[in-house]
């Protein structure tokens, strides 16, 4: 069974500060998403990452994936209170196949 | 270009009942995926639709069904509501299983 674990769940940090988003899964992967949630909205894609090493980033966001160890990051670099939101990973196991959530890291970035 | 749509944005029903949410995919894309998001969750995977087809399920009892037009457009039809299957419901397209995106959501409260 594919499970896929966030930590920390909650986090709670000063705005300039970098800190990073664990996501484990337990088997391996075709692909790796990262998606950011606000408050009763939909899900915003931010990345996806396909092979082992792949490392993408967005402003203040990168994404790296590490297929052997089954671990991805998302790392804040210098947080802005904008980024204050839930952010998910999600694993899709084989091709054409379901695509399965984390529990989300909900980020409170402080003024 | 329009994104993924979903209709309509909030529903409140009583236990028992039967309720209808509606998806049109992205421009473009030929494939929906379902997925039911409790307060303070991560989305569950119910199911995705392929060709007019239901292609993969998660663990979702058979109260939960679908279907897919030859426009590609989704239903997700949910029987004999209960209390538990208050959540926002979210839709998703894609093309041939490139990232996916979301729609708004519909608000299901189930009283």
């Amino acid at each position: 069974e594919l499970k896929v674990e966030q930590n920390p769940l909650f986090l709670s940090m000063q705005e300039g500060k970098n800190y990073t988003i664990y996501c484990n899964y337990s088997t391996t992967s075709d692909r790796l998403y990262w998606y950011r949630q606000d408050p009763g909205k939909s899900l915003e894609s931010l990345f996806v990452l396909l092979s082992n090493g792949a490392v993408k980033q967005e402003g203040r966001l990168m994404a790296s994936l590490d297929t052997k160890a089954r671990l991805s990051t998302l790392h804040i670099t210098a947080a802005v209170h904008d980024l204050s939101a839930t952010y998910f990973c999600a694993v899709e196991w084989n091709r054409d196949d379901k695509i399965i959530f984390g529990k989300g890291t909900r980020l409170h970035i402080l003024p | 270009d329009a994104g993924v749509t979903q209709s309509p944005t909030h529903l409140i029903k009583t236990r028992g009942q039967q309720v209808t949410l509606r998806c049109s995919p992205k421009s473009g894309h030929d494939t929906v995926s379902w997925y039911q998001q409790a307060l303070g969750q991560g989305p569950q995977f119910i199911f995705q639709y392929y060709e007019e087809e239901e292609r993969q399920r998660g663990n979702f009892p058979d109260r939960f069904s679908g279907h897919q037009f030859p426009n590609y457009s989704s239903e997700l039809n949910v029987n004999a509501l209960l209390l538990g299957d208050s959540a926002l419901y979210l839709c998703a397209s894609s093309l041939a299983q490139i990232t996916q995106y979301f729609g708004p959501g519909t608000r299901l409260t189930v009283l």
